[in-house]
Order: structure tokens, then C-alpha cells, then sequence
């Protein structure tokens, strides 16, 4: 079982649809992330949030818009998105964005298509 | 800049063969480093970890020794199976913020 949860597992949206993505954990983790990863990919960093505050916007474009409500969630609201911005959408969490040495627990996962 | 190298993939096995996926680094401090795999369908799960050097870090039959002189951290199993068969990322994190820097992931196919 994964301890970070995220969902919806699988989402299809057209490209003027809006659409959010969540993510949730309950381990006491201060830091989340939102990744994105290409098929036969590794993932590639979007977001960073740490004591939920955004600490790292890795030149995201701006119809990706994170937000982190609590220390628990995470959301990605989506919207106006393109065909190449299908991918699976991972979620992670770790103790502290500053504790390098800790490993990031990731959550199984949301796969979007645009059509 | 930090970069994580790994062998080419797929890699192919017989049940019960021993595994070796090469990992190579090169960061400006000292990292930590991880092996993550990831089975089809799902997310990544931390596999194993180690942070300095020396270091063996060891889960399900799996292990891995961090190696600074030789900037490695090489995957290793002693009998593979079916089961294992998945995607295997080496990545690294150093530094006051949090960044991992992933490999490019290898594929381990293991044949009954």
C-alpha cells in the first residue's frame, strides 16, 4: 500500500476542460513535490512545496497551477492544457525539503490524456 | 551540475541469474544516493539507500555499496525473479534543498 494517495488514477480532459488533481499523506511530511514523467522517462520536477509554501517552480507554464491547502494536500488545477501535457502525474512527500538524506515516498500516480 | 548515469536497458534475464545495473555520478558535494523501482502501473518505491560513503544499503535481496573514489552505486541481486522484473532508477540528493537528479531508468525483464 502506498501512503501517499492520489487521485484520480486515470483522467482524460480536453484541452478548454479545467481539472484538479490531488494528493494526500498523512505521515507528517512537510514537504511535497508534483512530477511529471514521459513514458520510458524518468520524472521531471515541477513544483516543490515545503511547510506549504511553494519553494521551487521549476519554469512550469502557467495552465499548471499547484496548491497545497494543508499540510496533508496537495493539488494541481489544470486547465487549458495541450496534447503533449499527457503524462503520468506523480506525487511525492518527504520530511523536509532541507533533509537530503530522507528518501521521497511517491504515490502510485495520475495518468492524464488530453484530447 | 549533478547527473546520475545508468546502463542502457532492457536488460534481460533467466530466473535465478545474477543482476548488475551499473549507476555512475557526478555531483559537487556529497549526495545521498538511492536506487528506486518502479513496477508497471505504479508509482516509484524507495528500494534502497545510501548516505556516505561506504555505505551498503540492502532491501529484498538487493544491494548497493556507495562508492566515492570510483563516484558509483551499483545495483546488485544475487538470484533475480519474475517478480522483480520492473524499471530500476539510481538518483542522487545533496545539498540544503531537496532535488533529486534521476538516472534514466533501466528495464529488467526476468523470463521464467
Amino acid at each position: 500500500d502506498t501512503e501517499v494517495t492520489q487521485t484520480p488514477k486515470h483522467l482524460v480532459m480536453g484541452m478548454t476542460n479545467k481539472k484538479s488533481l490531488k494528493c494526500e499523506q498523512h505521515m507528517g511530511h512537510r514537504a511535497m513535490y508534483w512530477y511529471k514523467q514521459k513514458a520510458k522517462k524518468p520524472p521531471e520536477l515541477m513544483f516543490v512545496y515545503s511547510y506549504e509554501k511553494l519553494s521551487i517552480n521549476e519554469s512550469v507554464p502557467s495552465r499548471f497551477s499547484p496548491e497545497c491547502p494543508n499540510s496533508s494536500l496537495l493539488n494541481l488545477h489544470l486547465h487549458a492544457l495541450q496534447p503533449e501535457d499527457s503524462a503520468l502525474y506523480l506525487c511525492a512527500s518527504s520530511q523536509a525539503q532541507t533533509y537530503s538524506n530522507q528518501p521521497q515516498h511517491f504515490g502510485d500516480g495520475t495518468r492524464l490524456s488530453i484530447l | 551540475g549533478d547527473s546520475v548515469t545508468q546502463m542502457e536497458g532492457p536488460v534481460t534475464l533467466s530466473e535465478e541469474a545474477f543482476l548488475t545495473i551499473n549507476c555512475t555520478y557526478t555531483a559537487t558535494g556529497y549526495p545521498s544516493l538511492f536506487w528506486y523501482v518502479q513496477y508497471p502501473g505504479e508509482g516509484l518505491q524507495l528500494l534502497l539507500k545510501a548516505t556516505k560513503a561506504d555505505d551498503k544499503g540492502s532491501n529484498k535481496g538487493f544491494e548497493a555499496t556507495y562508492r566515492k573514489e570510483t563516484t558509483s552505486f551499483h545495483l546488485e541481486k544475487g538470484s533475480v525473479q519474475v517478480s522483480d522484473s520492473a524499471v530500476y532508477f539510481c538518483a542522487l540528493s545533496e545539498g540544503g534543498y531537496q532535488k533529486v537528479t534521476f538516472g534514466t531508468g533501466t528495464k529488467l525483464q526476468v523470463i521464467p
